[in-house]
């Protein structure tokens, strides 16, 4: 089964980036979508787009619209979401999860372990 | 639009049952999915499509849709059951939308 794996806590200064993996085993990478998800402390859910490895296509939510980069790696299993222009409203755990669409419903899973990103001087 | 609302909180006396529910436009096109997230842990699937558990979860875990409304009922509810429960649907642009959150609470 898919299990997805994301890299550690990452210390960013504002007006920096930041670049978090989730690496995939199991299944096929590549044939189906990975999503990324974000929580701030003690705040809901919140979509940030995805991509589709096999195809290298991606969408991203309205309001990440240029600040926001998705890749994936084939050859290593691995996706990433590359987070420009960093302010502290982006602090948040940082979570990815394999997106399973079909004509009607659509839903996540599995998902990473998160990746906590504080943004602070 | 494409907002999904849910009730804050609710509470639930350990055995009892619970329904959670999620309103939203993009419902009366797509089907609603169900995440548990228990404090510090990653959400988990506990429900999608039209009926749908994951290998694993509970059998008093069901779901139901109806209109612009999807709804989560806990049957029998567990003191493990105590989480936050987000709905997630999507719109005809493939755009994701997550539920503002429940927070339920085992009494």
């Amino acid at each position: 089964q898919v299990q997805l794996v994301q890299s550690g806590t990452e210390v960013k200064k504002p007006g920096s980036s930041v670049k978090v993996s989730c690496k995939a085993s199991g299944g096929t990478f590549g044939s189906y979508a990975i999503s990324w998800v974000r929580q701030a402390p003690g705040q809901g859910l919140e979509w940030m787009g995805g991509i589709i490895p096999i195809f290298g296509a991606a969408n991203n939510a309205q309001k990440f619209q240029g600040r926001v980069t998705f890749t994936a790696d084939k050859s290593t299993s691995t996706a990433y979401m590359e987070l420009s222009s960093l302010r502290s409203e982006d602090t948040a755990v940082y979570y990815c999860a394999r997106d399973i669409i079909e004509d009607y419903s659509n839903w996540f899973d599995p998902w990473g372990q998160g990746t906590l990103v504080t943004v602070s001087s | 639009s494409s907002e999904l609302t849910q009730d804050p909180a609710v509470s639930v006396a350990l055995g009892q049952t619970v329904r959670i529910t999620c309103q939203g436009d993009s419902l009366r096109n797509y089907y609603a999915s169900w995440y548990q997230q228990k404090p510090g842990q990653a959400p988990v699937l506990v429900f999608y499509g039209e009926n749908n558990r994951p290998s694993g979860i509970p059998d008093r875990f069901s779901g139901s849709s109806s209109g612009n409304t999807g709804s989560l009922t806990i049957t029998g509810a567990q003191a493990e059951d105590e989480a936050d429960y987000y709905c997630k649907s999507r719109d005809h642009r493939h755009f994701y939308v997550f539920g503002t959150g429940t927070r339920v609470t085992v009494l």
